[in-house]
């Protein structure tokens, strides 16, 4: 059965920090997902990643996938306080789907 | 383009009590989806149908029932509703071109 790992479940960072996220997972994978979640809404979609080594921009955040390794990476780039969210991963394999626990992020000024 | 609509918004049971939760989504996806959120976790599939006419259970499926009506609609029934039930329910679909989540139903079971 497919299982995804994310790590690490809470992450506090300073303003204009670096940081990754990761994405662990226990199959192959047709397509890889990034969302953000804010408090009491719905999922936003951020990245689809469907091949290795493909890489996705957009801002502060770049996504990668290394699908040997049955890895993905958010990597949070000079972060701001807009990005405080939650951060969850998915992995689709035959049309299922299923989520990582989500990455709480908290970027403090 | 509405993308994926989901009703109702909120709703409050009584345990034992039945209820459909309805989605519609006008992006004509062939792939529809259910999940529930529990207060600080991730996303549970309960089911999924990759194509009109098909259904298939995830990972908690106890308890509900779901009905691929065509290819825009995908509903969700409880037969029974239990307080294990008080949950967000998400539906999401997709295809080649994107992924789209409703707005959520938070529903109560008291």
């Amino acid at each position: 059965e497919l299982k995804v790992e994310q790590n690490p479940l809470f992450l506090s960072m300073q303003e204009g920090k670096n940081y990754t996220i990761y994405c662990n997972y226990s199959t192959t994978s047709d397509r890889l997902y990034w969302y953000r979640q804010d408090p009491g809404k719905s999922l936003e979609s951020l990245f689809v990643l469907l091949s290795n080594g493909a890489v996705k921009q957009e801002g502060r955040l770049m996504a990668s996938l290394d699908t040997k390794a049955r890895l993905s990476t958010l990597h949070i780039t000079a972060a701001v306080h807009d990005l405080s969210a939650t951060y969850f991963c998915a992995v689709e394999t035959n049309n299922d789907m299923r989520f990582g626990a989500g990455t709480r992020l908290t970027v403090k000024p | 383009n509405a993308g994926v609509t989901q009703t109702p918004k909120f709703q409050v049971l009584k345990t034992g009590q039945s209820m459909t939760l309805q989605c519609a989504q006008d992006m004509n996806h062939n792939s529809m989806y259910w999940y529930r959120q529990d207060p600080g976790m991730g996303l549970r599939l309960i089911y999924y149908s990759a194509s009109e006419g098909t259904t298939d259970k995830g990972e908690v499926p106890n308890g509900y029932n779901v009905s691929r009506l065509n290819k825009r609609e995908f509903s969700l029934r409880l037969e029974s509703a239990a307080p294990s039930q008080t949950s967000v329910y998400f539906c999401a679909s997709i295809d080649t071109s994107g992924v789209r989540f409703g707005p959520g139903t938070r529903l109560t079971v008291t």
